[in-house]
């Protein structure tokens, strides 16, 4: 069946430019998870969606981030006014139920970089 | 903030040696979870380990929970080519949240 699928898979934006990005999970999971993932480094947690609510966003670096997912489906990360520290793989995951530590399925992934 | 350690940061083994890499911190964690991402691609889950003390097996790879369930270990045996990958742990806090934290990474090459 179908993974998690991200588009666009690369994305350059000059610098005060707002992007977006789109998150196709695994159809029916419950859970969808953003990611923030520096070069070399492991992935950090950004927000969490239960369905259509956002319950957890804690991971937002600041309030230029932000992240809808309106049907409970498909979600949308979107930065505004980029910055160069903004560069990174953005990574989306779902899962099956809303249980903690239920297994999550990644996609592979954004690529931003802000120049 | 929930830190995972991972060590070694780089490794770089001939085809058929063995390995282990390590992630420790001084959080509990509720479960902790090992993955292998390749470049271009999410990782991808390889165990998920729950009680302290655990150990489990997937073919060349050996993966142990610490006691405290504060640390873990990933052992491979024989390492081959295909081994190569970046390995991450990733652990569930004890709060019940549903999020992962992530270490720092591992990067192995296996040079055949």
């Amino acid at each position: 069946g179908a993974g998690v699928s991200q588009s666009p898979r690369y994305k350059v934006a000059k610098r005060g430019q707002d992007v977006a990005l789109r998150c196709d999970p695994i159809s029916g999971h419950v859970s969808l998870f953003w990611y923030q993932q520096a070069l070399g480094q492991g992935p950090e947690f950004l927000t969490y969606f239960q369905n259509e609510a956002q319950l957890d966003k804690s991971g937002l670096p600041s309030d230029r981030f932000f992240a809808e997912r309106p049907e409970g489906s498909v979600s949308t990360l979107k930065i505004q006014r980029t910055q160069q520290e903004d560069s990174a793989v953005y990574l989306c995951a779902s899962s099956e139920t809303g249980i903690s530590s239920d297994e999550q399925y990644f996609g592979p992934g954004t690529r931003l970089t802000v120049t | 903030t929930q830190l995972l350690e991972q060590s070694p940061q780089f490794l770089s083994i001939q085809e058929g040696e063995n390995l282990t890499v390590y992630c420790n911190s001084s959080s509990v964690f509720s479960s902790l979870q090992w993955y292998r991402q390749e470049p271009g691609e999410g990782p991808v889950l390889l165990v998920t380990v729950v009680t302290g003390g655990e150990v489990k097996k997937l073919k060349r790879l050996t993966f142990q929970f610490g006691d405290a369930r504060k640390d873990s270990s990933l052992h491979i045996t024989a390492a081959q080519p295909g081994d190569t990958g970046l390995y991450l742990c990733a652990g569930f806090d004890q709060t019940g949240a549903n999020n992962l934290f992530f270490g720092t990474g591992t990067r192995l090459t296996v040079i055949p």
